[in-house]
This record gives structure tokens, sequence and C-alpha cells, in this order.
């Protein structure tokens, strides 16, 4: 079945980087995008960034701009997010999601487990 | 960028009763471009409808979406206890995405 499996959660302090990986099977991974989308503690949905498999496009919220990287490793079916410069209010559930290879405007099916990553001093 | 806005916030039902779920776009969209997920607590969101009104893979019949233009709706036919979740409508038609604030539906 189509799944995405996440790293595991992350510590770190203001100022630092977070890395998180998202594992693809299920499906043809270059026929796809992964988009990205955050959680802070008991708040709704933001979507922060999407890259075509395909292509490598890539498309990104304002607010995380030139702060966030996502990238693919198209040889093990994986996408990345890298964000830079960790504030407080980064703490969030950062859950990758399939959608369209195309443009980062898609439905969102499935997404997976999802990472919390903490910022703290 | 499109802000959707959800109503309302908290839906209290007991199971085997209707829920109509709104979500109202700043601008409007096409119908194309809407979608409602599901949230229970502490897991993924998973998408019910897409399109406005089209089931995704695997979801019961008693979900189904309507709308167009500015105004969307969720309605769940009949509570089962397994629906008391939260809801959030997103938009993908212009960029960036957005998603509603959610409507929380707990039970009564």
């Amino acid at each position: 079945q189509v799944q995405l499996v996440q790293s595991g959660g992350e510590v770190k302090k203001p100022g630092a980087s977070v890395k998180v990986s998202c594992k693809a099977s299920g499906y043809t991974f270059i026929n796809y995008g992964i988009s990205w989308v955050r959680q802070a503690p008991g708040q709704g949905l933001e979507w922060v960034g999407w890259i075509s498999a395909y292509n490598g496009n890539t498309d990104y919220a304002q607010k995380v701009q030139g702060r966030i990287t996502v990238t693919t490793d198209t040889s093990t079916s994986t996408a990345y997010m890298e964000l830079r410069g960790l504030r407080f209010d980064d703490t969030a559930v950062y859950y990758c999601a399939r959608g369209s290879l195309a443009a980062a405007g898609w439905r969102l099916d499935p997404w997976g487990q999802g990472t919390l990553v903490i910022v703290s001093p | 960028e499109i802000v959707l806005t959800q109503s309302p916030g908290t839906l209290s039902l007991s199971p085997g009763e209707r829920a109509t779920l709104s979500c109202r776009a700043s601008q409007s969209i096409s119908y194309i471009y809407l979608a409602w997920y599901q949230q229970k607590p502490g897991r993924a969101p998973r998408l019910l409808i897409y399109g406005a009104s089209t089931r995704a893979a695997g979801v019961p019949d008693r979900f189904s979406g309507s709308g167009s233009g500015t105004d969307f709706t969720l309605t769940i036919s009949r509570l089962e206890p397994e629906d008391f979740a939260v809801y959030y409508c997103q938009q993908y038609g212009r960029s960036p995405n957005t998603f509603g604030q959610g409507t929380k539906l707990d039970i009564k």
C-alpha cells in the first residue's frame, strides 16, 4: 500500500537546523510530488513547502522562505525537509504528504505519521 | 492568500445525528480545488473529499461534500462513533495552499 514513513522526533536549540526525512513506498516516486505541512501544538495545519519528485521544482511558503530547503533522493524514494535558523515558533509536528508532480497546489494523500520538532533553549 | 473560515468552531452532536460543517473562502475558488480532511488526536490528517464532492478511496458514503464559489459544505449523514474528530478544509487552486482553522466535532 502507499505509505510515507518519516524520521523520528528532534529537539533543537534556537538558531540550529533540522532535517526531516520522508521515505515513500508503494508507488512510483517520480510520478508525484511531496508537500510538507506543519502543525503547531493545539493549532491548525500550515503548508510550508513542496517539491516535484519528477523534476525537482520547489515552492515554499513565504513565512519560511529563505530558511527551508526541500529535496528528494529518487534512488531511495525519500524526500527531505531542512529548516534552518530555528525559532521557538517552529515547534510543531511536521508532516510530509503526497501531492502533484506538477504544482504545489493539489490534494494531499496519504500523509506521513508526522515528526515532532521541538525548539528549546 | 486565500483565507478559509470554517464554522462552527465546535459542533456537539450525538451518534446517529447529521453533521453539517461549513468552509467559506475569502475569494472564489474553483470547486475542483477544494478538499476536506479528518484528523483524530495524535494522528495525521486523512483525505476525505477532493474536488469539493469526490470521496477519496475507502471513505464511507455517509460523507458528502458540496458547494462552489466561496461556500462549501461537508455533510456526515449519520454520525458513527469513529467520526468524532477535527475536520479541515483546504484550497489548492491558488498558491499558497491554505487550510481552514478546523471544526471540532465532539460527542454530545
